[in-house]
């Protein structure tokens, strides 16, 4: 069966310092993967998706970016943390196929001090 | 572009009540419409899904959804909910690229008292 990976699960950085945050999905190939964050008091936004190796599109201009070095790796980066980047991210992966949902991982809870 | 409203930001109901979540849709073309739900902390999972066919939905733990295209609304029910069921639901459209680039409601936080 299929699992997707998210970590840290919690993570507390200062303001200017770097971020990784990685996810990982086993048990499928060349899945679609997404980036999304949920701020607080708001809903999810969608961040970044990837169809393929290398393939990244941005959907809001931002303080971050994403790469996806692998075919079951995805990487949400920032060279320097703003406050607003506080918020709740969350990898998803999906198959593209008709009548296919996403598929959520736990999600990384990052606090920007 | 497509975009979702929940109206209700927090409900409150009693064990053992029913249960209406509103969603309200806007999307140029025939929908495809997803209920999540997201227990604190954790990420969210898929409570049921509306592509085509019949408008009424059945989905996971007693949950079904109607879809109403003349009211474009895409309500959750539950005719009996359980304390378990006190989370964060969210509903969600799907765009043109297939069925996954989805676009979220603010989502409604549900509080089951005894």
């Amino acid at each position: 069966s299929q699992t997707i990976h998210q970590w840290p699960a919690t993570l507390v950085q200062p303001v200017g310092s770097p971020l990784s945050l990685e996810c990982t999905v086993e048990g499928t190939s060349n899945p679609n993967l997404y980036w999304y964050r949920q701020a607080a008091g708001r809903g999810l936004q969608l961040l970044f998706y990837s169809v393929g190796i290398g393939q990244i599109s941005s959907e809001v201009p931002q303080n971050l970016s994403a790469s996806r070095p692998q075919d079951r790796q995805f990487i949400l980066s920032s060279k320097k943390l703003l406050l607003s980047d506080s918020g709740f991210y969350l990898c998803a992966w999906g198959t593209g196929e008709y009548n296919s949902p996403l598929h959520f991982g736990n999600g990384t809870r990052l606090t920007v001090t | 572009a497509q975009s979702v409203t929940q109206p209700d930001i927090h409900i409150t109901v009693s064990e053992g009540a029913s249960l209406e979540l509103r969603c309200n849709y806007s999307y140029g073309a025939t929908p495809y419409l997803f209920w999540y739900v997201q227990s604190p902390g954790q990420g969210l999972q898929l409570l049921l899904k509306y592509f085509s066919g019949d408008t009424l939905v059945q989905g996971i733990k007693g949950f079904e959804a109607e879809f109403k295209r003349s009211q474009s609304s895409f309500n959750l029910r539950k005719p009996s909910v359980h304390w378990s069921d006190a989370a964060e639901y969210f509903c969600a459209v799907g765009s043109n690229f297939g069925n996954e680039k989805l676009t979220f409601g603010t989502g409604t936080r549900l509080t089951i008292i005894p």
